[in-house]
């Protein structure tokens, strides 16, 4: 059973800073991989999807990577903006299913 | 396109009442996800259609959830007998075959039952 986990579950850093953000699953055979970002009371915006096939998706600011063997993905935000904060999902789709799972999120507030 | 649309965005019943959620996806989307969300958690996985076909559903999503796609166009979630604990947010999100699967969300219908 697929099991996906997202530390730290919150995050406070200074404007400006680098920061990553980590994913872990427990089940290697997925068929791809997506983060997203949820502002509060609101729905969700993808932000990078990465097929099994791929070691990393880039766009702008953000960073992706996958290490399926570790059962990893980072979420890498270069130089932080007070509008990036927000709760940041990753979500799992395993091969064989359609079905997302989803972590708890991390909860990040950039300080001003 | 607007995006993914649902609608109403807040419902509040009284527990035991029958509610029904639409959500219209992207014009060219032909797969559609049903989630539920409840306050500090993941969006948890209901259902998934292709078209009008319903493709693959939770264990949830029986007995009193029922989902519907017409057409292959908009879609239903019925809940029935509503109890407090199905107060949450409700979210659905499409995506095209025919691209990387991408999901685009919709801002989701809160339910909350007294």
């Amino acid at each position: 059973k697929q099991e996906v986990t997202q530390i730290p579950a919150a995050l406070s850093v200074p404007e400006g800073e680098n920061l990553v953000l980590n994913c872990s699953f427990t089940d290697s055979a997925i068929y791809n991989l997506q983060w997203f970002r949820q502002d509060p009371g609101k729905g969700l915006t993808s932000l990078l999807l990465i097929q099994s096939s791929q070691r990393e998706q880039t766009s702008g600011r953000l960073n992706a990577s996958l290490d399926k063997s570790s059962g990893r993905s980072t979420l890498y935000i270069a130089a932080s903006q007070p509008g990036d904060s927000a709760t940041y999902l990753c979500a799992v789709r395993n091969s064989g299913t359609y079905k997302y799972i989803f972590g708890t999120g991390t909860r990040l507030k950039v300080l001003a | 396109d607007t995006g993914v649309s649902q609608d109403p965005r807040h419902k509040i019943t009284k527990r035991g009442q029958n509610v029904t959620f639409r959500c219209d996806p992207i014009s060219e989307h032909n797969r559609l996800y049903w989630y539920r969300q409840t306050l500090g958690q993941g969006p948890e996985f209901l259902t998934y259609f292709q078209n009008e076909a319903q493709l693959e559903k939770s264990r949830l999503l029986s007995d009193r959830f029922s989902a519907e796609r017409p057409k292959g166009s908009f879609s239903t979630l019925e809940i029935q007998r509503t109890e407090q604990g199905d107060s949450a947010m409700y979210l659905c999100a499409s995506s095209f075959t025919g691209g990387d699967y991408e999901q685009y969300f919709g801002p989701g219908t809160r339910l909350t039952v007294t």
